[in-house]
């Protein structure tokens, strides 16, 4: 079962503003993972964030984890039309497995 | 580094008929292999885990006679789809981890399947 909820599940943004995504899940967690996907496509792995840790940064990404909350969130700072694409998050328990959300579809409006 | 690709990109057969795709980590070691599945729109399910070597693991739900893995070398995976019927339709992915990627799974670029 997906444990995984994602909002907004659309977002329509201009290029150069900001993109937040927020991702919430139901059991305790090794990791968090967020991808991207572009239509019709495989995913692509941006950034991973351990339950022990409270923030990273990777480019102009920047995920967040509170797991007293059981949530992430991801920014994309400085959006760009080529940013459009749909992302989800995905959480690992044990042995790899990823559970994902539903997936938030970004559009960067040039 | 860590690529992965599916084969075929897609495929359209009749219904009644077996449909193989396959998935190949192309430079390094996969020690397991997920395959998901896609629908318009929605997010992948897990179907089934393969470790190498060993019979795969399914998820609630999947038919294993319905949906044969075999993950024979550290590199292929296969899934065959049997006797396809048009709710077979839809988009296939698969993935892998490694010795030296365990956290990170990998993506292949999905296989379309339509089932006429």
């Amino acid at each position: 079962s997906q444990q995984g909820e994602e909002d907004p599940q659309a977002l329509s943004i201009q290029e150069g503003e900001n993109a937040t995504m927020n991702c919430s899940y139901k059991t305790s967690i090794n990791n968090l993972q967020w991808y991207r996907q572009n239509s019709g496509r495989g995913l692509v792995h941006l950034i991973l964030i351990r339950s022990n840790e409270r923030e990273k940064h990777s480019g102009r990404l920047r995920v967040t984890l509170d797991t007293s909350k059981k949530s992430s969130s991801l920014l994309i700072t400085a959006s760009r039309a080529a940013d459009t694409a749909s992302y989800f998050c995905a959480t690992e328990t044990s042995g790899s497995r990823l559970t994902f959300g539903e997936g938030t579809q970004l559009t960067v409006n040039p | 580094g860590a690529v992965v690709s599916q084969h075929p990109s897609r495929v359209i057969c009749k219904s009644g008929t077996s449909v193989k795709i396959e998935c190949r980590s192309l430079d390094f070691q996969a020690t397991t292999m997920f395959w998901y599945r896609q629908f318009p729109k929605k997010s992948l399910m897990l179907m089934a885990t393969s470790n190498e070597g060993s019979k795969a693991t399914y998820e609630q739900g999947v038919e294993k006679d319905k949906f044969l893995i075999n993950h024979a070398s550290l590199t292929l995976s296969t899934l065959t789809v049997t006797s396809a019927h048009p709710e077979d339709s839809s988009f296939y992915i698969c993935s892998a981890t490694g010795q030296s990627h365990k956290e990170t799974q990998y993506f292949g670029p999905g296989t379309r399947l339509l089932v006429l």
